[in-house]
Order: C-alpha cells, then structure tokens, then sequence
C-alpha cells in the first residue's frame, strides 16, 4: 500500500516569513495530493490538493508542488500568520482500487507573533 | 452548504461495551470515509461507504464495522470495546468513491475508553 512520508514533524517561524513542508510517497500510482489543515479540537480542513498532471497550484498565500519523478510534494505559504498555526497534514491516494487517504504523520507548525 | 456533521462530539465507554457513532454528509455527497486518529499511529482509513456498500476497508479488527443508509448517512459501530480504541474518530465525505474526490471532514467523535 502507499506510504506517505512527511517533514519536518514541528516547524517554528516568525510571523511574515515563510514555511514549507515536504512530503514523500511510494505508489508511482498515486494521482492525488491533499493537503489538510487541522486546528485544536477540529477535523482536519481541505486547504488545497494537486492532481499528477499539475506541477504547481497556488491559492493566495497558499502553493502546492509536486515531483511526480522524485515522489515528493511539497506545501509553501508565505507570510505567515499567527492563525496559519495548526497541524499541517498531507495525503496521497488515487491509485487503482485503492480508494483511502494515506496521510503523513503530520507537522506542528507555530508561528511566532 | 453545511458541512460533514457528527454526532455524539464525545463518549466515554467501558471496555467490553459496544458503541455506534454517525456521520452525516454534505448534502449531495453519496460516499463516506471514516479514520481514526491517535496520537501514536496518525490518521488510519476505516472503511468507505457508496451507494450503501462498503467499497473499502483497512487494516482494522472485525470489531469495527460500519454501514450506509439510502439518504448517504453512515453509522459505524465499534464492538467489545479495548482501551486502544480510544481514538478521535473521523468521518470524511465525498461526492463519488475513489481517492481523487475531495474529501471533507467533520469535527470528529472524541471516544474515551475506560
């Protein structure tokens, strides 16, 4: 089955820097890269997604790209706010006759005011 | 839209008991996933549900099982109860089955085994 890998496990910056997460998979089938944002208390949320046929994908703040070489993805946001801090998670599915997310384990990610 | 609801927020429950939690989907979604979420083994996929067949299932114990009504709500069930399931347990809806829909969670059943 797949197996999604990510880093770094926390993640600290200041306020208006920028932070990226990575995110590794291992089924070349895979064809669809979530990303979900979960604060304290809440269910994960759908922040943005990117299919294998897309390199990169931005929304506002927000940017996603994707390796399909390599099997890594990655997620960018820019100037960071406080309320950007939360639990990051990325996921892969996609492949045939495997219909669940694999998420990765997670990145605690603090921004600093 | 309303979002994925779930109910009840939270439980606690003695081992060896049996306990049923429901999802209900965004309004137009015909599948359902559930996952259970632990500090210690992440985010894991239950089962998924469409058209009231379960079209999935992971890597779970046949103590868990689930199923889907014909207006898409999902219940699943957790029987003879082990302070292991103590969990965050999640339920993801979605417009079709397959893994390249959009998947949107509810705010997840808190269960506390004692």
């Amino acid at each position: 089955g797949e197996n999604v890998e990510q880093h770094p496990s926390t993640l600290s910056v200041q306020e208006g820097d920028s932070a990226v997460i990575k995110c590794t998979y291992s089924d070349s089938a895979s064809n669809y890269f979530p990303w979900y944002k979960q604060e304290l208390g809440k269910g994960p949320q759908l922040i943005i997604d990117i299919r294998s046929n897309v390199g990169e994908k931005k929304d506002q703040r927000i940017a996603v790209t994707l390796n399909k070489t390599a099997k890594h993805f990655s997620l960018h946001i820019t100037e960071t706010q406080p309320e950007d801090s939360a639990v990051y998670f990325c996921a892969a599915s996609g492949a045939p006759n495997d219909y669940k997310l694999s998420f990765g384990a997670g990145t605690t990610v603090t921004v600093r005011a | 839209k309303a979002g994925v609801t779930q109910t009840p927020r939270y439980l606690i429950k003695t081992r060896g008991q049996q306990v049923t939690l429901s999802c209900s989907p965004i309004s137009g979604h015909r599948s359902v996933s559930w996952y259970q979420q632990t500090p210690g083994q992440g985010l894991q996929f239950l089962f998924e549900y469409f058209s009231e067949t379960q079209r999935n299932k992971g890597n779970f114990p046949g103590r868990f099982s689930g199923r889907q009504f014909s207006n898409s709500r999902s219940e699943m069930n957790v029987s003879t109860l082990e302070l292991g399931d103590s969990a965050l347990y999640l339920c993801a809806s979605s417009l079709a089955p397959g893994g390249s829909y959009e998947q949107y969670f509810g705010p997840g059943t808190r269960l506390t085994v004692t």
